[in-house]
């Protein structure tokens, strides 16, 4: 079966833009989460969705928000975009929510100038 | 923050066991415990976990201490498709999400 697919694979985007990140995870999970990896930062938690409900969400401002449709696909938008958010964003697919193996995609590298 | 500690880097030669290292002292009862390794410009893919028995898998092995605290990951033939960053993490039911530290960076040794 497919796995994760995340779209695009890189953007270039200027500050002060918004932005939209795409992923559809494997058929049949319900479980999408995101993530935000930097150099220096790591591998950072951004949020969760279940069944279209954001069921977790970690330390990061307002200006990053996302939603999930009923056919479990996700999208993560950034609005006002700084130049810190350059990064590596993956989404991660799970059938139930990260208490067994997720899958994740290969990420969207964002570059913002 | 992330409730594990595992060594910054570590080498091994070709076709050799690897022995990862991992402590978690202040895991409690009903947290898994998690490995994900992340190859070079790919997102991370899930390893093996376990909760309390040492469990085995195509990719893997992992011993888990007796008290839990600590765990191992164990490559029992090392290939240089093997090089990459390993993550050991909680999966802490409470809050139902993946929290990566820093990993393990592994390098082989032709």
């Amino acid at each position: 079966k497919a796995g994760v697919t995340q779209t695009p694979r890189y953007l270039i985007k200027t500050r002060g833009q918004q932005v939209t990140l795409s992923c559809s995870p494997i058929s049949g999970h319900r479980s999408v989460s995101w993530y935000q990896q930097t150099p220096g930062q790591g591998l950072q938690f951004l949020f969760e969705y279940f069944s279209e409900t954001q069921r977790n969400k970690g330390n990061f401002p307002g200006r990053f928000s996302g939603r999930q449709f009923s056919n479990s696909r996700s999208e993560m938008n950034v609005s006002t975009l700084e130049l810190g958010d350059s990064a590596l964003y993956l989404c991660a697919s799970s059938s139930r929510p990260l208490d067994t193996e997720a899958f994740f995609g290969q990420g969207t590298r964002l570059t913002v100038v | 923050d992330a409730k594990t500690t595992q060594p910054n880097s570590m080498e091994s030669n070709e076709e050799e066991p690897v022995h990862l290292p991992c402590n978690h002292s202040t895991i409690s009862g009903t947290d898994y415990i998690h490995w994900y390794r992340q190859l070079p410009s790919q997102g991370p893919e899930y390893v093996i976990h376990g909760l309390t028995s040492n469990v085995n898998n195509r990719m893997a092995s992992l011993a888990i201490a007796e008290d839990r605290k600590s765990s191992t990951l164990i490559l029992h033939r090392a290939t240089l498709r093997d090089a990459a960053v390993y993550y050991c993490i909680l999966d802490v039911n409470r809050d139902d999400k993946i929290i990566f530290g820093k990993g393990t960076r592994l390098h082989i040794l032709p």
